[in-house]
């Protein structure tokens, strides 16, 4: 099963931000956070992930709160383009477990 | 750089027949994995592999053969088709930092 819960939708409009929240209540120390999105049919994307400090790249920022049980993916500024199915996915980083995909966000932007 | 690479993209087979769907990849990654995604629906887990020679099962290996006889490459055998098989199949890599990387997608009808 997957190990994170997300909403199941959210709206935004184009050129705010768009928080998506995430649960990982049952995270391990040594499991990192990932986020990827999947545009329309197309293969999904890696965006981001981290461990337990705050990153930022030029897609997008991730929140982890203190305790690691829960994430936040922010794109600051959302434009059409980022209409999305959004995953948020716990993992060790080093390849040696299977990776389980759960339902995901699905990000409307709106004009 | 070809990245992860599949082939075919579109293919109709008839209920019985069998097929292999291929993946690979020019990174030199050890972990590999295929998905299934029906319509409307998140990403499966069918099987992965975390090197040369190792193959395990993930959420539905039933019907679905794997073999990994080379880094570079990791092919999905269906023996005998069935119209439930009827989805999108993904194969990924997994990156230095565990972040996946996806193949366009192969797009399988099974009459």
């Amino acid at each position: 099963d997957a190990k994170t819960t997300q909403p199941t939708s959210m709206d935004c409009a184009e050129g705010r931000a768009a928080n998506l929240p995430c649960n990982h209540s049952t995270i391990s120390g040594n499991e990192y956070v990932y986020w990827y999105r999947q545009i329309h049919s197309q293969g999904p994307q890696y965006i981001i992930h981290g461990l337990k400090n705050n990153e930022t790249n030029e897609m997008a920022s991730l929140i982890i709160t203190e305790d690691r049980k829960s994430s936040t993916l922010i794109l600051p500024h959302a434009t059409l383009r980022d209409t999305a199915v959004y995953y948020c996915i716990v993992r060790v980083a080093y390849n040696t477990d299977k990776l389980i995909f759960g339902t995901g966000t699905r990000l409307q932007v709106f004009p | 750089n070809a990245g992860v690479t599949q082939t075919p993209k579109f293919q109709v087979l008839k209920t019985g027949q069998s097929m292999t769907l291929q993946c690979a990849q020019d990174m030199n990654h050890e972990y590999m994995s295929w998905y299934r995604q029906d319509p409307g629906m998140g990403l499966r887990l069918i099987h992965y592999s975390v090197g040369a020679g190792i193959t395990d099962q993930g959420e539905v290996p039933n019907g679905y053969n794997v073999s990994r006889s080379t880094t570079e490459d990791f092919p999905l055998r269906l023996e005998l088709a069935a119209p439930s098989q009827t989805s999108v199949y993904f194969c990924a890599s997994s990156g230095s930092y565990g972040e996946l990387f996806f193949g366009e997608g192969s797009r399988l009808t099974v009459l």
